[in-house]
């Protein structure tokens, strides 16, 4: 069965402190690793989508790499905006559909 | 563009009644997904539609059903409920969804007493 596991649960960051969130992941045929932002009282909302091992995709002060066991987001120098709660989702086989298993989240907050 | 709406925004129902809820996918979006979220287990996935047919259930009881019309809105539906089915209940639609790309609503929050 997949799974996912992020860590840390939390990360209370000051604004311009860099950090990183791991996500580590266990799926027979990875088609896919996802990065989705959760703020409070609304839906996920996609970030980015990494296939392979060595992939690096950036977008503002977020960065997504892929090994063939875990996933970074790494956040430079975040503003309290960035302030969120991070997914990460693995894709299933495509026998088994389009269905996303996700992972517990990073509760981040940046202080001003 | 419209997002994708989800119906009701909250309800309180009791336990042994039932429930069902809604979801407007994104114009021109055929997949649509359904996921309950919990303080507990996360995001679990329930159920994925294309086209009116369920592509891909998640291991939930017979008591979640679900299904999809013909011009891609989506409906839940929970029988006999019980306190745990307590949760926020989050519709996602996707153009591309071998993609991963979902695009999700803001969800029905369930609450059961």
């Amino acid at each position: 069965e997949d799974q996912v596991t992020q860590s840390p649960e939390a990360l209370r960051l000051q604004e311009g402190e860099s950090s990183s969130l791991n996500c580590s992941y266990t799926v027979s045929g990875l088609r896919g690793l996802f990065w989705y932002r959760q703020d409070p009282g609304k839906g996920p909302e996609f970030l980015f989508t990494l296939y392979s091992a060595g992939e690096e995709k950036e977008k503002e002060r977020l960065k997504a790499t892929l090994t063939k066991k875990e996933s970074f987001l790494h956040i430079t120098a975040p503003k309290p905006e960035d302030s969120a709660t991070y997914l990460c989702a693995v894709q299933a086989p495509q026998a088994a559909g389009n269905k996303l298993t996700f992972g517990g989240g990073t509760r981040v907050l940046v202080k001003p | 563009k419209a997002g994708v709406t989800q119906t009701p925004r909250y309800l309180i129902k009791t336990r042994g009644q039932q429930v069902t809820l809604s979801c407007s996918p994104i114009s021109g979006h055929r997949s649509v997904s359904w996921y309950q979220q919990t303080p507990g287990q996360g995001l679990q996935f329930l159920f994925e539609y294309f086209s009116e047919t369920q592509r891909n259930k998640g291991n939930f009881p017979g008591r979640f059903s679900g299904r999809q019309f013909s011009n891609s809105r989506s409906e839940m539906n929970v029988s006999t409920l019980e306190l745990g089915d307590s949760a926020l209940y989050l519709c996602a639609s996707s153009l591309t969804p071998g993609q991963g790309i979902w695009y999700f609503g803001a969800g029905t929050r369930l609450s059961v007493l």
